[in-house]
């Protein structure tokens, strides 16, 4: 059973610059979170799907952000228009529907200078 | 108020000690606790769910009460390797149209020495 797989690990990017993240979740697990944590800080819930559904979406998600889930599989994070406050760790989490417990991928860590 | 609240430490214990953390949360309806160990520059991972009966893993212990809003994790026996950040987590569940997000508190560091 492998775990939860985040790809690039690190990202380093000027402002203004567009990225992308992707997450592979645990196979057969139908809902997918990311979260962002900053240094000192939990992690904070940014979006959810079940299946290729985005069913909820924090406030912190402006409009610079955007999730897909196309196939109900993996899952892309973007950022347009990167300011140096979207530094941070992005965490995706896959859990199996009926279950709570959530399993963390490694992060994708975004630095913006 | 912050959702859940925690003390951030850090704790500094010697190995052998026996330490415990507490951590509250506001929302009354929140249904389901955790306690999640994160490694510096990790990802954070489950290390027990919380129940109100209480339960214990090994050296772990955490409580729950719901009256109080207040949830603990006592270590016993402090190993080196216990050196983390310890996230108390809540989730609300959903009855409360809260989907199944989480909810986490700054954390806990813990230092355990020689």
């Amino acid at each position: 059973d492998t775990g939860v797989s985040q790809d690039p690990r690190h990202k380093i990017t000027k402002r203004g610059q567009n990225v992308t993240f992707r997450c592979d979740p645990i196979s057969e697990h139908n809902r997918l979170y990311w979260y962002r944590q900053t240094l000192g800080q939990g992690p904070e819930f940014l979006t959810y799907f079940q299946n290729e559904a985005q069913l909820e979406k924090s406030r912190l998600l402006s409009d610079r952000f955007s999730a897909e889930r196309p196939k109900g599989s993996f899952s892309t994070l973007e950022i347009q228009r990167t300011e140096q406050g979207d530094s941070a760790m992005y965490l995706c989490a896959s859990s199996r529907g009926g279950q709570e417990t959530q399993y963390f991928g490694p992060g994708t860590r975004l630095l913006v200078l | 108020r912050k959702e859940v609240e925690q003390d951030p430490g850090p704790f500094n214990v010697p190995e052998g000690a026996t330490v415990a953390f507490n951590c509250t949360y506001s929302n009354s309806a929140s249904q389901s606790f955790f306690w999640y160990r994160q490694d510096c520059r990790k990802e954070p991972k489950l290390l027990m769910s919380v129940y109100s009966s209480g339960n214990e893993d090994g050296r772990f212990t955490a409580q729950l009460n719901r009256a109080s809003q207040y949830i603990s994790l006592l270590i016993r026996d402090s190993k080196l390797s216990d050196s983390a950040t310890y996230l108390c987590v809540v989730n609300m569940g959903w009855l409360t149209g809260g989907g199944n997000k989480l909810t986490f508190g700054t954390g806990t560091q813990l230092k355990v020495e020689l």
